[in-house]
């Protein structure tokens, strides 16, 4: 099975702060790679597919990048809203399987 | 709109079977390239990925759970079905359904449900 490891486990940031979080895969999971911003006590938001793509209505301070194994996602001038805990998906089609990483906590500092 | 609502027992004992149910709206799950997947997450851990069932009835499994699940759909009323059986402790957890699109290889869940927080306890 392919593990995917996130870091740092947490972090704290000021707002207008730049911050990058990696997700590292075991193998090579070519762009199949999905980013999703959770707040306590809701559901997870898609945020960024296939590595680099914006999904549609998330605003452009958000980014992802990477290939292979190494991934990263960057949020460019934090907002208040941006506060809560980020998680890298990774997806198989043959068969359909989807791996978490184990997420990143953005704190206010 | 899309939109999905989880529902089933708030507390299931050891060794007893779950069954969840997902109700959903704004598509239809006969629709080619839309699936329904169940993810769980344990009170503070990560998330975990269980099933998936696909429009052309297609069932997918977690490796470490397989023989403990079930899926299954009722597209006439827009459900998605759950069972788990052999619950434990460690099953404990806020159980999220979420609408899966399928487009040119790339799988996004863009829909999920509120979650259904289930305790196994005696």
């Amino acid at each position: 099975d392919i593990q995917l490891t996130q870091s740092p486990s947490s972090l704290s940031a000021s707002i207008g702060d730049r911050v990058t979080i990696t997700c590292q895969a075991s193998q090579d999971i070519i762009n199949y790679l999905n980013w999703y911003q959770q707040k306590p006590g809701k559901a997870p938001k898609l945020l960024i597919y296939d590595a680099s793509n914006l999904e549609t209505g998330v605003p452009s301070r958000f980014s992802g990048s990477g290939s292979g194994t190494h991934f990263t996602f960057t949020i460019s001038g934090l907002q208040p809203e941006d506060f809560a805990t980020y998680y890298c998906q990774q997806y198989d089609n043959r068969p359909p399987w989807n791996t978490f990483g184990q997420g990143t906590k953005l704190e206010i500092k | 709109q899309v939109t999905l609502r989880e529902s089933g027992p708030a507390l299931v004992k050891p060794t007893q079977t779950l069954t969840l149910t997902c109700t959903f709206s704004g598509f239809s799950l006969s629709t080619s390239g839309l699936c329904v997947t169940w993810i769980r997450q344990p009170p503070g851990k990560a998330l975990e990925w269980l099933a998936r069932i696909d429009w052309d009835d297609d069932k997918y499994y977690s490796t470490s759970l397989k023989t403990r699940l079930s899926i299954s759909k009722d597209t006439s009323k827009n459900q998605v079905v759950l069972t788990m059986t052999n619950m434990d402790p460690v099953d404990t957890a806020t159980y999220y359904c979420a609408r899966v699109r399928v487009v040119a290889g790339t799988d996004l869940i863009d829909y999920w449900g509120q979650g259904t927080l289930v305790t196994v306890s005696s």
